[in-house]
């Protein structure tokens, strides 16, 4: 199983509503990613987990709130959120290719509008 | 702050024909990647380079990686249509796991029948 599957697929709602994304990979990957990615820009990297722990998190409001509770799962908790925070979110997964390097496996994308 | 510049923004190019796409980046790393990405679809991994003088061919893509120059490039031979996409670059500035992938700023490339 070389995919890594993310719902809901789409997302709206209001700037006082809490939602959650949740993204799942079964290739055993250790790392795993979420970035943010506006229409015609590339991803932003937001947060990064390794071995379950957050180990990066570039600067990201606290509105959005990064949760893994296994090695397969990783959930963003979003709550007041703002009209400029639409956009495709992405998780990604990665492991070591064997050859020192990470091929990343990104999942579909929850395309999210705050109204 | 860590920059990485694709050029060019956007490419229009008849089928059968040749281009190249360039990458700059700002610091040092070993790792570059290519992503390709369609229109309303996530982002599917094209080739993973790792030193200096690295080149990998998959079909009519082909890409390079000259670290000394923090330049990647990805070459198209011959283009057919569905090679139209926005093409991205990407450094990876971190150690073994959890990696910082930094992306390019992206080519969008149509390829005219």
């Amino acid at each position: 199983d070389t995919e890594v599957t993310q719902t809901p697929k789409h997302l709206v709602m209001g700037m006082t509503n809490k939602k959650s994304l949740k993204c799942e990979q079964h290739m055993g990957h250790r790392a795993m990613y979420w970035y943010k990615q506006k229409a015609k820009k590339p991803p932003e990297l937001m947060f990064v987990y390794s071995y379950e722990k957050l180990s990066i998190n570039e600067s990201v409001p606290s509105r959005f709130s990064p949760e893994c509770p296994n090695s397969s799962l990783l959930n963003l908790h979003l709550h007041a959120l703002q009209p400029e925070d639409s956009a495709l979110y992405l998780c990604a997964s990665s492991q070591d290719d064997g050859a020192g390097g990470l091929a990343q496996y990104f999942g579909p994308g929850t395309r999210l509008l705050v109204l | 702050e860590l920059k990485v510049e694709q050029n060019p923004l956007f490419l229009s190019m008849q089928e059968g024909k040749n281009y190249t796409i360039y990458c700059n980046y700002s610091t040092t790393s070993d790792r570059l990647y290519w992503y390709r990405q369609n229109p309303g679809k996530s982002l599917e991994s094209l080739f993973v380079l790792l030193s200096n003088g690295a080149v990998k061919q998959e079909g009519r893509l082909m890409a390079s990686l000259d670290t000394k120059a923090r330049l990647s490039t990805l070459h198209i031979t011959a283009a057919v249509h569905d090679l139209s996409a926005t093409y991205f670059c990407a450094v990876d500035t971190g150690g073994n796991t959890g990696n910082q992938f930094y992306f390019g700023t992206g080519t969008s490339l149509t390829v005219i029948p």
